[in-house]
């Protein structure tokens, strides 16, 4: 069956640390993959996305994620942490409708 | 440029009753897909409606319906209401079949007692 796991539930990371979001994925081919952050009471967000070429994407507000097909992930990264981006992130999968398959989701709590 | 647009924001039911929810997606936008995001929980699936018919479901019950309006608007009904229906509801616009990005609403927080 098809699957999206973060492995972390919970990270915390002092503000200016780098940070790193583990995503793996269980899919027949290689589907598109995302990263979404939501903030308390808020929607989502989106961050990256990756359809296909370049295998390090570069997203909104700092964000970049490398996908790795040998080992069927999808890593979020951010050199330097911010206070305000302290959150929920997502990360999502599709074969190619728009049905996603959404992980569990790594909440994020940056400390001053 | 309105994004997608949910209504209520919040909403209380007792078990048994039968809730509507509502979504306007983003201008220039005529499919709309339902999630349900329960607590602590990533979103899943509900279904995909486009030129008015639900063209994809996910694993959910027949008491979840909707409806999509020829303004491209759409409507969630969950009839029999679930103490395990209390969730976030999140609606996603995007353009025609084949895939292109969808953007998501702040969505409905549904809370049954």
């Amino acid at each position: 069956a098809q699957s999206v796991t973060q492995p972390d539930i919970h990270i915390t990371v002092s503000e200016g640390a780098s940070l790193e979001l583990r995503c793996n994925y269980s899919y027949g081919a290689t589907p598109y993959l995302f990263w979404y952050v939501q903030s308390p009471g808020q929607g989502l967000q989106l961050l990256l996305k990756y359809f296909s070429g370049d295998t390090l994407v570069q997203g909104i507000k700092g964000f970049e994620a490398e996908f790795k097909r040998s080992q069927s992930s999808f890593n979020l990264r951010k050199p330097s942490v911010h206070w305000s981006d302290a959150a929920e992130y997502f990360c999502a999968a599709t074969s190619g409708t728009y049905k996603y398959i959404f992980g569990t989701g790594t909440r994020l709590k940056v400390l001053a | 440029d309105a994004g997608v647009t949910q209504s209520p924001t919040h909403l209380i039911k007792t078990r048994g009753q039968q809730v509507t929810l509502r979504c306007s997606p983003k201008s220039g936008h005529d499919t709309v897909s339902w999630y349900q995001q329960a607590l602590g929980q990533g979103p899943q699936f509900i279904f995909q409606y486009y030129e008015e018919e639900e063209r994809q479901r996910g694993n959910f019950p027949d008491r979840f319906s909707g409806h999509q309006f020829p303004n491209y608007s759409s409507e969630l009904n969950v009839n029999a209401l679930l103490l395990g229906d209390s969730a976030l509801y999140l609606c996603a616009s995007s353009v025609g079949l084949s895939y292109n990005e969808q953007f998501f609403g702040p969505g409905t927080r549904l809370t049954v007692l």
